[in-house]
């Protein structure tokens, strides 16, 4: 199953803050964030191991609630080069090799 | 130095013909995957190897063969292709079945016509 990702797309003015939702049906053992620029590779953000934990990635953080079976992207104070599709991804298990990607949030910061 | 590369970058060809896409990595990796990236944008995994051993095969058409003859190589064929394969096809590599982050080679867009 997948994950589910809201908001579906956003749109920011330069400064503004954003926060992405991830939500699955199933426990999860990790969460990655990955952003794909248009015509572009997905390029890994970070990785969540432990519940409750935070981590960061220049002014881009995210949180992760176990129990809740979500996870969080903060973007703070969104640049221009922030613009993107943002995926949050679940392995099925401990591994990596099945990481199931979430329904992606398109992010659009305008000047 | 490219990490993950993939060839060809564009493909378009008719429905029917076969077609095969490569993909090479120089980082060490002992992981590699094949993900379908659709209009709609979403990102579905194919298949997953781990030292050359297929490990995950989803529920792919069998017209679909991944065949890795090392581990920094990866390669995918495709049989009589289809309208629905259109699609931009991302091969990508881990180290060792773990937690670490993927990377994703450029991506092969392939157009059925």
């Amino acid at each position: 199953q997948q994950p589910v990702q809201s908001p579906q797309a956003v749109i920011l003015r330069e400064g503004e803050d954003a926060v992405i939702n991830c939500s699955s049906s199933k426990a999860l053992y990790s969460v990655h964030w990955y952003r794909q620029k248009h015509g572009e590779a997905p390029v890994f953000l970070m990785i969540l191991l432990k519940g409750g934990e935070q981590k960061g990635h220049e002014k881009i953080s995210a949180s992760f609630n176990e129990k809740k079976q979500q996870s969080s992207l903060y973007l703070t104070a969104s640049q221009l080069s922030y613009s993107g599709t943002y995926f949050c991804g679940t392995p099925r298990g401990f591994g990596n090799e099945k990481l199931t990607f979430g329904t992606g949030t398109r992010l659009t910061i305008i000047p | 130095d490219t990490a993950v590369s993939q060839t060809p970058k564009y493909l378009v060809t008719q429905m029917g013909n076969d077609k095969s896409i490569k993909c090479e990595q120089n980082l060490g990796h002992d992981t590699m995957y094949w993900y379908k990236q659709d209009s709609k944008k979403f990102l579905k995994i194919m298949f997953s190897y781990n030292n050359k051993e297929l490990i995950i095969n989803e529920t792919v058409p069998n017209r679909f063969s991944p065949k890795s003859p090392d581990k920094a190589h990866l390669n995918l064929h495709i049989n009589s292709l289809e309208l629905g394969d259109s699609a931009v096809y991302f091969c990508a590599s881990s180290q060792r079945r773990g937690t670490g982050e993927l990377f994703f080679g450029e991506g092969s867009r392939l157009t059925v016509l």
